[in-house]
């Protein structure tokens, strides 16, 4: 019962570099949601993907590309990193896009921009 | 826009205390409400999930209370123990929305 998996799990980073988050689900969920967590500020949604080929700008999209690989996989992809994008990331995963689901976290990718 | 706050932001109790941790939220109308726990360094584990046509959820020593025209709720813990050291967070659904979070209260129970 593996939920939802994320790699990597740390990370650091030059500024102006580039990498790509990994999130997969094994619950055959349709809906699929990036966020951060910043001290002080909760979480707050970069994207979200409500079904496979769908993608669409959350709260805080600025500087996040992403795609919804299949119905199992949804990756966030940093093209040039900045300090400000030092964060924990969480992905997350529900049945459906409707508040009627709850969601399912998985652990989170702590990432450092030096 | 939809906002949640969360009332402490930080409480201490001595373990075997009844414990409420509040959760407020501005837009009514909502379709459910779900309460995490966030050990630290760790992800979000799911501990409850309200329908806004319920009026509570129960699970082991937690009761999670949801009154919409109020736009609160409370999740409240019996008998605390240490092991429910942790920060606490509710999250508001809307209809067709996603979840909005609150800020969160930390828990700490003292042995």
């Amino acid at each position: 019962n593996a939920g939802v998996t994320q790699t990597p799990k740390f990370q650091v980073l030059k500024t102006g570099q580039s990498m790509t988050l990994q999130c997969a689900q094994d619950m055959n969920h349709n809906s699929m949601y990036w966020y951060r967590q910043d001290p002080g500020m909760g979480l707050r949604l970069i994207y979200y993907s409500a079904s496979e080929g769908t993608t669409d700008k959350g709260e805080v999209p600025n500087g996040y590309n992403v795609s919804r690989l299949n119905k199992r996989e949804f990756s966030l992809r940093l093209e040039s990193a900045a300090p400000s994008q030092t964060s924990v990331y969480f992905c997350a995963s529900s049945e459906g896009r409707s508040a009627a689901y709850g969601y399912t976290f998985g652990s989170g990718t702590r990432l450092t921009v030096v | 826009k939809q906002e949640v706050t969360q009332i402490p932001a930080a409480l201490s109790v001595p373990e075997g205390e009844n414990l409420v941790l509040n959760c407020s939220f501005t837009d009514s109308a909502i379709y459910n409400l779900q309460w995490f726990r966030q050990d630290p360094g760790k992800g979000l584990t799911s501990l409850l999930l309200i329908q806004s046509s319920q009026r509570e959820q129960t699970s082991g020593r937690l009761n999670a209370s949801l009154d919409k025209s109020s736009g609160r709720s409370t999740l409240y813990i019996a008998a605390s123990q240490p092991g429910d050291s942790a920060t606490y967070l509710c999250a508001v659904g809307g209809y067709g929305q996603n979840f909005v979070f609150g800020p969160g209260t930390r828990l700490s129970v003292l042995p």
